[in-house]
């Protein structure tokens, strides 16, 4: 069965700070991996990742993957708080564009 | 370009009664998938269509869920009875491609609360 873990379940920082969020995956005919940031509705794409070592960037966003280690960690710079949100990792496998969620990171950006 | 679009917004409603949502997914995305998230967790994947047919439907559970995508456009999930562990955020999303490697965008949901 497809696992996805993200650490921490949640976090609380001050405006300003640099966060690192983790993602870890077991899955079958691994395809890609994807961020999404959740706030009180949908999900909206942050990045998929395919390649290993190849950071994908996006303002203070960044992501990478490691396919050797299975994992995936997404950085957040000079955070604000509109960051404010659940952050969702999740892996698609095969050809199906099948996504396995894991249970997201609740990020807090305090003043 | 108009995004995936779900209603109702918000549903409540009583044990065994029954529930349908509604989604209209991006135009000329072939792909829907339903999923089913439970506060605190991620969504979960209950059914996939590519275009009118289903591609998974692995985790829906069967005896109370069903859902169609006629002529392969709009969908509707259905409940019925409503259990108590039903209360979630239905979402619903699309993608361009039949095959991986595109992303899904999400419609904003049906909270539905059983009680």
């Amino acid at each position: 069965e497809d696992k996805v873990v993200q650490s921490p379940l949640s976090l609380v920082v001050h405006e300003g700070d640099t966060v690192t969020l983790n993602c870890s995956y077991e899955v079958t005919n691994f395809r890609s991996l994807l961020w999404y940031k959740q706030e009180k509705k949908a999900p909206t794409f942050l990045f998929m990742l395919t390649s290993s070592g190849i950071e994908k960037k996006s303002g203070r966003l960044s992501s990478i993957l490691d396919k050797k280690e299975l994992f995936s960690i997404l950085n957040i710079t000079a955070t604000q708080t509109g960051d404010s949100a659940v952050y969702l990792c999740a892996v698609e496998r095969g050809t199906a564009s099948k996504l396995t969620f894991g249970t997201g990171t609740r990020l807090q950006v305090t003043l | 370009e108009a995004g995936v679009a779900q209603s109702p917004r918000y549903k409540i409603i009583e044990k065994r009664q029954s529930v349908a949502f509604w989604c209209n997914p991006i135009s000329g995305h072939a792909t829907l998938y339903w999923y089913q998230q439970i506060l605190g967790q991620g969504p979960k994947l209950l059914i996939q269509f590519q275009n009118n047919g289903v591609v998974d439907d692995s985790q829906l559970p069967k005896d109370r869920f069903s859902a169609e995508r006629l002529k392969g456009v709009d969908s509707t999930l259905k409940i019925q009875p409503a259990k108590l562990e039903d209360s979630a955020v239905y979402l619903c999303a699309s993608s361009l491609g039949v095959i991986g490697g595109y992303e899904q965008y999400f419609g904003p949901g049906t909270r539905l609360t059983v009680t």
